[in-house]
Protein backbone atom coordinates (compact mmCIF):
# COMPACT_ATOMS: atom_id res chain seq x y z
CA UNK A 1 0.00 0.00 0.00
CA UNK A 2 1.28 3.32 -0.83
CA UNK A 3 2.08 6.14 1.77
CA UNK A 4 1.16 9.73 2.31
CA UNK A 5 2.80 10.81 -1.21
CA UNK A 6 4.24 14.67 -1.72
CA UNK A 7 5.50 16.82 -4.45
CA UNK A 8 7.57 18.30 -4.93
CA UNK A 9 10.52 17.14 -2.31
CA UNK A 10 12.39 20.11 -2.84
CA UNK A 11 11.54 23.81 -4.24
CA UNK A 12 13.68 26.58 -4.21
CA UNK A 13 11.99 29.91 -5.21
CA UNK A 14 12.83 33.80 -4.95
CA UNK A 15 10.98 36.10 -2.59
CA UNK A 16 7.44 37.24 -3.82
CA UNK A 17 6.77 34.34 -5.96
CA UNK A 18 4.04 31.94 -5.74
CA UNK A 19 4.74 28.26 -4.70
CA UNK A 20 2.51 25.15 -4.49
CA UNK A 21 2.50 21.75 -2.83
CA UNK A 22 0.85 18.72 -3.33
CA UNK A 23 -0.17 16.13 -1.23
CA UNK A 24 -1.95 12.82 -1.70
CA UNK A 25 -3.18 10.91 1.19
CA UNK A 26 -3.10 7.07 1.62
CA UNK A 27 -6.50 5.57 0.14
CA UNK A 28 -9.60 5.54 2.47
CA UNK A 29 -8.03 8.88 4.81
CA UNK A 30 -10.91 10.99 5.25
CA UNK A 31 -8.46 13.54 7.78
CA UNK A 32 -5.57 15.18 5.80
CA UNK A 33 -3.32 17.52 7.61
CA UNK A 34 -0.32 19.83 6.83
CA UNK A 35 1.89 21.02 8.35
CA UNK A 36 4.64 23.27 8.82
CA UNK A 37 7.97 22.24 10.50
CA UNK A 38 11.22 24.59 10.92
CA UNK A 39 14.48 23.25 11.47
CA UNK A 40 15.09 21.94 15.14
CA UNK A 41 11.04 22.05 16.15
CA UNK A 42 8.18 20.48 16.45
CA UNK A 43 5.79 20.09 13.31
CA UNK A 44 3.07 22.52 14.04
CA UNK A 45 -0.05 21.86 12.72
CA UNK A 46 -1.34 24.62 9.32
CA UNK A 47 -4.94 22.97 8.54
CA UNK A 48 -6.78 20.25 8.91
CA UNK A 49 -9.50 18.50 6.57
CA UNK A 50 -12.17 16.37 7.56
CA UNK A 51 -12.70 15.07 3.59
CA UNK A 52 -13.68 18.57 1.97
CA UNK A 53 -14.23 20.23 4.95
CA UNK A 54 -11.65 22.49 6.16
CA UNK A 55 -12.40 21.56 9.83
CA UNK A 56 -9.43 23.84 12.05
CA UNK A 57 -7.33 26.44 10.43
CA UNK A 58 -7.05 28.74 13.18
CA UNK A 59 -2.84 28.79 12.70
CA UNK A 60 -2.82 29.16 8.87
CA UNK A 61 -1.91 32.70 8.03
CA UNK A 62 -4.46 33.21 5.57
CA UNK A 63 -3.02 36.78 3.83
CA UNK A 64 -0.59 34.35 1.99
CA UNK A 65 -1.96 30.94 2.60
CA UNK A 66 -4.50 28.91 0.81
CA UNK A 67 -5.19 25.37 1.20
CA UNK A 68 -7.88 23.31 -0.78
CA UNK A 69 -8.89 20.00 -0.72
CA UNK A 70 -12.00 19.74 -3.75
CA UNK A 71 -12.70 16.15 -3.65
CA UNK A 72 -11.96 15.46 -0.28
CA UNK A 73 -9.01 13.23 -1.45
CA UNK A 74 -5.67 14.70 -2.92
CA UNK A 75 -4.89 18.20 -1.42
CA UNK A 76 -3.02 21.50 -2.59
CA UNK A 77 -1.12 24.42 -0.31
CA UNK A 78 -0.19 27.81 -1.78
CA UNK A 79 1.54 30.24 -0.92
CA UNK A 80 1.57 33.94 -2.50
CA UNK A 81 3.24 35.72 -2.44
CA UNK A 82 6.43 33.35 -0.36
CA UNK A 83 8.75 35.50 1.99
CA UNK A 84 12.04 34.71 3.27
CA UNK A 85 10.41 32.99 6.58
CA UNK A 86 8.41 30.65 4.77
CA UNK A 87 11.75 28.27 4.17
CA UNK A 88 10.68 25.36 6.28
CA UNK A 89 9.41 21.46 5.31
CA UNK A 90 6.18 21.27 4.90
CA UNK A 91 4.44 18.12 5.98
CA UNK A 92 1.20 16.31 4.92
CA UNK A 93 0.08 13.67 6.91
CA UNK A 94 -3.38 11.68 6.74
CA UNK A 95 -5.18 9.18 8.91
CA UNK A 96 -8.45 7.48 9.56
CA UNK A 97 -11.32 9.08 11.15
CA UNK A 98 -8.42 11.14 13.45
CA UNK A 99 -6.62 8.50 14.33
CA UNK A 100 -2.80 7.27 14.05
CA UNK A 101 -1.21 10.18 11.65
CA UNK A 102 0.77 8.90 8.85
CA UNK A 103 3.27 10.98 7.30
CA UNK A 104 4.77 11.80 4.14
CA UNK A 105 8.33 12.88 3.59
CA UNK A 106 7.52 16.43 3.13
CA UNK A 107 8.67 19.67 1.36
CA UNK A 108 11.43 21.62 1.67
CA UNK A 109 10.95 25.04 0.47
CA UNK A 110 14.31 27.49 0.45
CA UNK A 111 12.89 31.37 -0.36
CA UNK A 112 16.06 33.31 -1.98
CA UNK B 1 -5.36 24.76 27.29
CA UNK B 2 -2.69 21.72 25.88
CA UNK B 3 1.07 21.80 25.78
CA UNK B 4 3.72 19.43 25.64
CA UNK B 5 7.47 19.89 26.89
CA UNK B 6 10.26 17.94 26.02
CA UNK B 7 12.70 18.69 29.01
CA UNK B 8 15.61 17.99 27.25
CA UNK B 9 16.54 19.17 23.81
CA UNK B 10 19.36 16.77 23.27
CA UNK B 11 20.23 13.65 24.69
CA UNK B 12 23.42 11.54 24.05
CA UNK B 13 24.25 7.95 25.04
CA UNK B 14 26.72 5.13 24.73
CA UNK B 15 25.54 2.26 22.30
CA UNK B 16 24.04 -0.60 24.69
CA UNK B 17 23.00 1.84 27.74
CA UNK B 18 19.65 2.66 28.73
CA UNK B 19 17.53 5.79 26.75
CA UNK B 20 14.65 8.13 28.91
CA UNK B 21 13.69 11.05 27.12
CA UNK B 22 11.41 12.83 28.68
CA UNK B 23 7.69 14.56 27.99
CA UNK B 24 5.41 16.65 30.52
CA UNK B 25 1.99 17.50 29.21
CA UNK B 26 -0.72 19.54 30.35
CA UNK B 27 -4.22 18.75 29.38
CA UNK B 28 -7.95 19.58 29.80
CA UNK B 29 -9.28 16.35 29.26
CA UNK B 30 -7.93 12.93 28.80
CA UNK B 31 -5.72 12.89 26.47
CA UNK B 32 -4.35 10.78 23.82
CA UNK B 33 -0.35 10.62 23.92
CA UNK B 34 1.97 9.49 21.02
CA UNK B 35 6.03 9.39 20.52
CA UNK B 36 7.00 9.61 16.46
CA UNK B 37 10.66 9.07 15.60
CA UNK B 38 12.43 11.40 12.94
CA UNK B 39 15.02 9.84 10.96
CA UNK B 40 17.42 12.52 8.94
CA UNK B 41 15.88 13.02 5.41
CA UNK B 42 13.05 10.46 6.44
CA UNK B 43 9.18 11.08 7.63
CA UNK B 44 7.90 10.72 10.86
CA UNK B 45 7.23 7.45 12.14
CA UNK B 46 4.87 6.60 14.89
CA UNK B 47 6.85 4.59 17.34
CA UNK B 48 3.67 4.10 20.10
CA UNK B 49 0.53 5.52 21.67
CA UNK B 50 -1.52 5.39 24.74
CA UNK B 51 -5.17 5.91 24.05
CA UNK B 52 -6.72 5.24 27.93
CA UNK B 53 -5.71 1.31 28.12
CA UNK B 54 -2.65 -0.21 29.49
CA UNK B 55 -0.40 2.85 31.15
CA UNK B 56 2.52 1.24 30.04
CA UNK B 57 2.56 0.86 26.05
CA UNK B 58 4.83 -0.83 23.92
CA UNK B 59 6.01 0.15 20.72
CA UNK B 60 7.96 -0.57 18.32
CA UNK B 61 11.85 -1.10 18.19
CA UNK B 62 12.18 -2.05 22.09
CA UNK B 63 10.25 1.41 22.64
CA UNK B 64 8.05 1.25 25.53
CA UNK B 65 6.10 4.81 27.61
CA UNK B 66 4.61 4.84 30.68
CA UNK B 67 1.68 6.99 31.01
CA UNK B 68 1.79 8.58 34.64
CA UNK B 69 -1.55 10.47 35.31
CA UNK B 70 -0.19 12.00 38.51
CA UNK B 71 3.20 13.09 37.12
CA UNK B 72 1.79 14.54 33.67
CA UNK B 73 4.81 12.60 32.06
CA UNK B 74 4.72 10.28 29.72
CA UNK B 75 7.90 9.37 29.28
CA UNK B 76 10.06 7.11 26.30
CA UNK B 77 12.27 4.09 27.59
CA UNK B 78 14.49 1.22 25.64
CA UNK B 79 16.83 -0.89 27.87
CA UNK B 80 19.53 -0.60 25.05
CA UNK B 81 20.37 1.86 22.66
CA UNK B 82 21.68 0.75 19.11
CA UNK B 83 23.03 3.15 16.90
CA UNK B 84 19.92 3.55 14.50
CA UNK B 85 18.30 4.75 17.42
CA UNK B 86 20.17 7.99 16.42
CA UNK B 87 17.59 10.65 15.26
CA UNK B 88 15.09 13.11 16.52
CA UNK B 89 12.00 12.20 18.80
CA UNK B 90 8.80 14.23 19.42
CA UNK B 91 6.29 13.84 22.15
CA UNK B 92 2.59 14.36 21.25
CA UNK B 93 -0.58 15.43 22.74
CA UNK B 94 -3.58 15.16 21.37
CA UNK B 95 -6.89 16.28 23.41
CA UNK B 96 -10.50 17.56 22.83
CA UNK B 97 -11.59 21.09 22.29
CA UNK B 98 -14.84 22.22 22.24
CA UNK B 99 -15.36 21.29 18.45
CA UNK B 100 -15.51 17.23 18.03
CA UNK B 101 -12.55 17.40 16.65
CA UNK B 102 -9.02 16.58 18.66
CA UNK B 103 -6.49 18.81 18.91
CA UNK B 104 -3.19 17.54 18.08
CA UNK B 105 0.36 19.23 19.76
CA UNK B 106 3.61 18.26 18.89
CA UNK B 107 6.71 18.88 21.51
CA UNK B 108 9.94 20.78 20.35
CA UNK B 109 11.68 17.29 20.06
CA UNK B 110 14.68 15.63 21.64
CA UNK B 111 17.59 14.72 19.30
CA UNK B 112 18.93 11.16 20.41
CA UNK B 113 22.45 10.81 19.87
CA UNK B 114 24.48 7.24 20.18
CA UNK B 115 28.00 7.20 20.77
CA UNK B 116 29.65 3.73 19.57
Amino acid sequence: EAGVVQSPRYKIIEKKQPVAFWCNPISGHNTLYWYLQNLGQGPELLIRYENEEAVDDSQLPKDRFSAERLKGVDSTLKIQPAELGDSAVYLCASSFRGGEQFFGPGTRLTVL
Amino acid sequence: AQSVTQLDSHVSVSEGTPVLLRCNYSSSYSPSLFWYVQHPNKGLQLLLKYTSAATLVKGINGFEAEFKKSETSFHLTKPSAHMSDAAEYFCVVSDRTKTSYDKVIFGPGTSLSVIP
